[in-house]
């Protein structure tokens, strides 16, 4: 079975701190994507990679960034954390045409 | 206009209804059509997915696609407690992006 593996489930960090979310994949897929999910606003895009050092903007990019260095692991990286920033965080691979193959997600609260 | 709507919920049903969860796309050049079944604090597991319009059975659970009125739904028979989740749909314009409607969350009484 196709595994996506978030490290953290549960993440406190204070406000400026700067924080890394890490996501692997056992399935040498080419496609990896990071989400927020809120309450109301669903899935929201924040970035995406389609290979090995190759990234691409998605919806909310601001106040993230992301590293491709190895083709099973993408990370996101909040800069500066801020309160705002407290959410739910999802990595996911794609899956074929199915769709797509999510993490557990990662609880953020940035206090 | 988002491009695809859902409703929110939440829903209540009795064990053993009937349950319609249904969502709305503005794009009709959307081609794939996937639901996804989200448990409290874990990630979105694809429940069914579906290719252009018609309908798709897996045991339990039946999704349909309407491109002419740009509908989509999912039905669960026989609906169990342990189908009390939140029910996303998504759909694959083209390329490798999902859109995602903002999930229904649903409750199944016993």
């Amino acid at each position: 079975d196709v595994k996506v593996t978030q490290s953290s489930r549960y993440l406190v960090k204070r406000t400026g701190e700067k924080v890394f979310l890490e996501c692997v994949q056992d399935m040498d897929h080419e496609n990896m994507f990071w989400y927020r999910q809120d309450p109301g606003l669903g899935l929201r895009l924040i970035y995406f990679s389609y290979d090995v050092k190759m990234k691409e903007k998605g919806d909310i990019p601001e106040g993230y960034s992301v590293s491709r260095e190895k083709k099973e692991r993408f990370s996101l990286i909040l800069e500066s954390a801020s309160t705002n920033q407290t959410s739910m965080y999802l990595c996911a691979s794609i899956t074929g045409e199915s769709g797509y193959t999510f993490g557990s997600g990662t609880r953020l609260t940035v206090v | 206009q988002k491009e695809v709507e859902q409703d929110p919920g939440p829903l209540s049903v009795p064990e053993g209804a009937i349950v319609s969860l249904n969502c709305t796309y503005s794009n009709s050049a959307f081609q794939y059509f996937m639901w996804y079944r989200q448990y409290s604090r874990k990630g979105p597991e694809l429940l069914m997915y579906t290719y252009s319009s018609g309908n798709k059975e897996d045991g339990r659970f039946t999704a349909q696609v309407d491109k002419s009125s740009k509908y989509i739904s999912l039905f669960i028979r026989d609906s169990q407690p342990s189908d009390s989740a939140t029910y996303l749909c998504a759909t694959r314009p083209g390329g490798n992006k999902l859109t995602f409607g903002t999930g229904t969350q649903l409750k199944v009484e016993l």
